[in-house]
């Protein structure tokens, strides 16, 4: 099952603009991650966010955190055509004595430049 | 350092075959996790290996399993394959528990 979901399923924007994902889960959580994963490869990691963490940022990224929503996002800054890709949350849950991610069902970024 | 690596990266099985897969992790990492992607139901997390022990399973049926090595590497296998099963598969490495996971390129698994 999955934890988090994802919104919006897709977007589409010019580059330049910014772009914004959201993701909600569904139970407490360590921490929660987000990736890229260009047309079915590997998935690129971006930020971990702990739980006593609301707001990261790397480079034109921007994550935040709401644990009493049970909801984070990213934000994408100043977008580029390689930004196009699918994004992905995943939450590692506080009950976990190990790593185990559950991912939502990602967004699906285009730039178009 | 270099990235986890996983091999091969491409696979072709028949219905009924086994199929062994490999990880090697980053230099460092004793956290080997194993993550299935499919079309319909997304990524879905396997198992987990730390020092050679399984420390967390998903749902998936018996015929997968893994193991992990004194060296960190880890291989995961799957039984009597089934259409079903055709999937990219996901190799990750971590240095600890809650901390990011680096994930390989993935073996695109094509069951015939």
């Amino acid at each position: 099952s999955q934890q988090g979901e994802e919104d919006p399923q897709a977007l589409s924007i010019q580059e330049g603009e910014n772009a914004t994902m959201n993701c909600s889960y569904k139970t407490s959580i360590n921490n929660l991650q987000w990736y890229r994963q260009n047309s079915g490869r590997g998935l690129v990691h971006l930020i971990l966010i702990r739980s006593n963490e609301r707001e990261k940022h790397s480079g034109r990224l921007r994550v935040t955190l709401d644990t009493s929503k049970k909801s984070s996002s990213l934000l994408i800054t100043a977008s580029r055509a390689a930004d196009t890709a699918s994004y992905f949350c995943a939450t590692d849950g506080y009950n976990n004595a190990g790593n185990m991610l559950t991912f939502g069902g990602g967004t699906r970024l285009m730039v178009k430049p | 350092k270099a990235g986890v690596t996983q091999t091969p990266r491409y696979l072709i099985k028949t219905r009924g075959q086994q199929v062994t897969l490999s990880c090697s992790p980053i230099s460092g990492h004793r956290s080997v996790s194993w993550y299935q992607q499919t079309p319909g139901q997304g990524l879905q997390f396997l198992f987990e290996y730390f020092s050679e022990t399984q420390r967390n399973k998903g749902n998936f049926p018996g015929r997968f399993s893994g193991r992990q090595f004194s060296n960190s590497r880890s291989e995961m296998n799957v039984s009597t394959l089934e259409l079903g099963d055709s999937a990219l598969y996901l190799c990750a490495s971590s240095i600890g528990t809650d901390y990011e996971q680096y994930f390989g390129p993935g073996t695109r698994l094509t069951v015939t």
